[in-house]
């Protein structure tokens, strides 16, 4: 079984200041990894994802994350923030195989950026 | 293409009653999936499917709940009968599975008020 642990509930902080969204995962086999975003009152989008390759993966926005293999993570970064990119961030992961592209997700992280 | 759709974007319906929610995912995906979120159990996956078949509706909370997919552009998630323990936002999204690398692509959710 897969697991997915946002280790922040809530992140505060100020415009143009960097910014990290920490995430942990748990599986038994090989896995993807999804950053998903989901502004105030709509569906959830995605900002990247890693399949393979190489560990730093940019997405849309200005984010990018690493993916580290030994410390099980997938940390969200973005080096200035900007009041529109306040929302909630979900990270998620797939096992790859036979699950029909079936994602565990955590349980969200708020940002909220200050003026 | 116009996206994953979703209908109606807000329900307010009395305990006890019938609700369906609609969903056409996107032309040519095979996958699709049905979530929950809440504020206290955040993004719970209810069911999904695969070239229309039911693949896993673990998440299901209660024989109340049931989910359809007559065919590869429609689906439909209904509660009978209702109760108020059963508003959230509900979420359709579909993907092309790629062996779990296909993203996920979200409709914009139904509202959920049971009173």
């Amino acid at each position: 079984a897969q697991s997915v642990t946002q280790l922040d509930s809530q992140v505060p902080v100020f415009e143009e200041a960097p910014v990290e969204l920490r995430c942990n995962y748990s599986s038994s086999v090989s896995v993807y990894l999804f950053w998903y975003v989901q502004y105030p009152n709509q569906g959830l989008q995605l900002l990247l994802k890693y399949l393979s390759g190489s560990t730093l993966v940019k997405g849309i926005n200005g984010f990018e994350a690493e993916f580290n293999k030994s410390q099980t993570s997938f940390h969200l970064r973005k080096p200035s923030v900007h009041i529109s990119d306040t929302a909630e961030y979900f990270c998620a992961v797939s096992d790859g195989g036979t699950s029909y592209g079936k994602l565990t997700f955590g349980q969200g992280t708020i940002l909220t950026v200050h003026p | 293409d116009a996206g994953v759709i979703q209908s109606p974007r807000h329900e307010v319906t009395e305990m006890g009653q019938e609700v369906t929610l609609r969903c056409k995912p996107i032309s040519g995906h095979n996958s699709l999936f049905w979530y929950r979120q809440t504020m206290m159990r955040g993004l719970e996956l209810l069911i999904y499917f695969n070239n229309n078949v039911p693949i896993d509706d673990s998440g299901m909370p209660e024989d109340r709940f049931s989910a359809k997919m007559p065919n590869a552009s429609f689906s439909t998630l209904k509660i009978q009968p209702s109760e108020p323990r059963d508003s959230a936002v509900y979420f359709c999204a579909s993907s092309l599975r790629l062996a779990g690398e296909g993203e996920q692509f979200f409709g914009p959710g139904t509202r959920l008020t049971v009173l």
